[in-house]
């Protein structure tokens, strides 16, 4: 079955220090993948997605990730973190069947910035 | 720029009581999704609409009964609730073509005591 692992629940960064989310997937064919940030108390926005093609894939608010197929990883990145950053971040796959299009989520990661 | 509108945005029932989460959205979507968000688990699929006229369960349909109003909204139903159902519910929408993302509401909080 189809999964995904966010193996840090939570994260602590200075603002200003760079940041890496870690995310792993478990899907039998090419996964379509995406990174969606929940602020407090809103839904969630997309980042970033990623289909074929280039591995690293640029996202809003200067965040990209990048596919390593052979390491079953889909990883966020942002070189220089703001305080506007602190949310929940979210890694999903896409899960095709007979048409239909649904995602299979993490379980989150929190992201705290320290001024 | 309404997007995918959820209402209401908080609602606390009893135990026992019954409640329909509304949802809209204004972009001409096919397929509309209802998750639900409970700490330490993201966000689980409860019953997803290809298109109107069809629905289908998730990952966690007990508890819930869905109706594809037409092609805007999708309602989500607690015909009686429990604690359990406590949570915070997002309803979604996409598009047909399959590399568009999902788009989501803001989300009600509801709280069942």
């Amino acid at each position: 079955a189809q999964s995904v692992t966010q193996p840090d629940i939570h994260i602590t960064v200075s603002e200003g220090a760079s940041l890496e989310l870690r995310c792993n997937y478990s899907y039998g064919a090419t996964p379509y993948l995406f990174w969606y940030v929940q602020s407090p108390g809103q839904g969630l926005q997309l980042l970033l997605k990623y289909f074929s093609g280039d591995t690293l894939v640029q996202g809003i608010k200067g965040f990209e990730a990048e596919f390593k197929r052979s390491q079953s990883s889909f990883n966020l990145r942002k070189p220089s973190v703001h305080w506007s950053d602190a949310a929940e971040y979210f890694c999903a796959v896409g899960q095709f069947s007979g048409g239909y299009n649904k995602l299979i989520f993490g379980a989150g990661t929190r992201l705290a910035v320290h001024p | 720029n309404a997007g995918v509108t959820q209402t209401p945005k908080f609602q606390v029932l009893k135990t026992g009581q019954s409640m329909t989460l509304q949802c809209a959205q204004d972009m001409n979507h096919n397929s509309m999704y209802w998750y639900r968000q409970d700490p330490g688990m993201g966000l689980r699929l409860i019953y997803y609409s290809a298109s109107e006229g069809t629905t289908d369960k998730g990952e966690v349909p007990n508890g819930y009964n869905v109706s594809r109003l037409n092609k805007r909204e999708f309602s989500l139903r607690l015909e009686s609730a429990a604690p359990s159902q406590t949570s915070v519910y997002f309803c979604a929408s996409r598009s047909r073509d399959r590399v568009q993302p999902q788009h989501f509401g803001d989300g009600t909080r509801l709280s069942i005591l």
